[in-house]
């Protein structure tokens, strides 16, 4: 079965500074989907950021890239420029590429932006 | 609907007591999960539906737990004789299918329930 790791339960960082979570998985699969998602005090998960496990290219959506190292299996999240509407939990989530398979998410990382 | 929308958002009951928890999924998504956070942890799997049938729900802890979707579209949440250690908030998410193609296969996530059993 497949696992996540999120070895840092909390982060904090500056506003306008970057960040970096990290994120390790393990799996035996050569095809796969990672994603993170974030989870302000409302409860409400939100998509941030999906990877590709077939793409070398590095995703990136504005403020949001990840740094996917395969061979590693380690997929961090880099937030640039940070906002204080970014504080939240961070949870690092793998899917298997085949049909129906659930998303397997990772402890998640509380992430702090200090004014 | 525009979201997932989960009822009730908050539930509180007592040990023993049977409960239920609803959730409409974003219209015309075919693939419907359940999963349970305990508080500080991440989302832990329940139960998946494809259309109407459980198409795998290896992840209810025991057969107190059981969850329908007759219509394929919203899903019950059922607990019998809920014990303290059910406490925790449970979130339901939608995808357009279960298939893992690209496009379809991202999460959209309701706001959760949070069920405390005294």
């Amino acid at each position: 079965a497949q696992t996540v790791t999120q070895s840092q339960p909390e982060m904090s960082v500056q506003e306008a500074e970057t960040v970096t979570l990290s994120c390790t998985y393990d799996t035996s699969e050569s095809d796969y989907y990672l994603f993170w998602y974030k989870q302000p005090p409302s409860r409400q998960m939100i998509l941030v950021i999906r990877q590709e496990a077939y793409k070398q290219q590095n995703a990136t959506e504005n403020r949001f890239s990840v740094n996917f190292q395969k061979a590693a299996k380690s997929f961090s999240l880099k937030i640039s420029d940070s906002q204080l509407g970014d504080a939240a939990m961070y949870f690092c989530a793998y899917r298997s590429p085949n049909y129906g398979q659930n998303f397997v998410f990772g402890p998640g990382t509380r992430l702090s932006v200090l004014p | 609907g525009a979201g997932v929308s989960q009822t009730p958002s908050n539930k509180v009951t007592e040990k023993g007591k049977y409960v239920e928890l609803r959730c409409d999924p974003i219209s015309g998504h075919t693939a419907l999960y359940w999963y349970r956070q305990s508080l500080g942890q991440g989302p832990e799997f329940l139960i998946y539906f494809q259309g109407t049938g459980a198409a795998d729900d290896s992840g209810l802890p025991n057969d107190r737990f059981f969850a329908v979707r007759p219509e394929g579209s919203v899903s019950t949440l059922k607990i019998q004789r809920t014990e303290r250690g059910d406490s925790a908030v449970y979130l339901c998410a939608s995808s357009l299918s279960a298939s893992a193609s690209s496009g379809a296969n991202v999460l959209t996530f309701g706001a959760g329930s949070r069920l405390t059993v005294l």
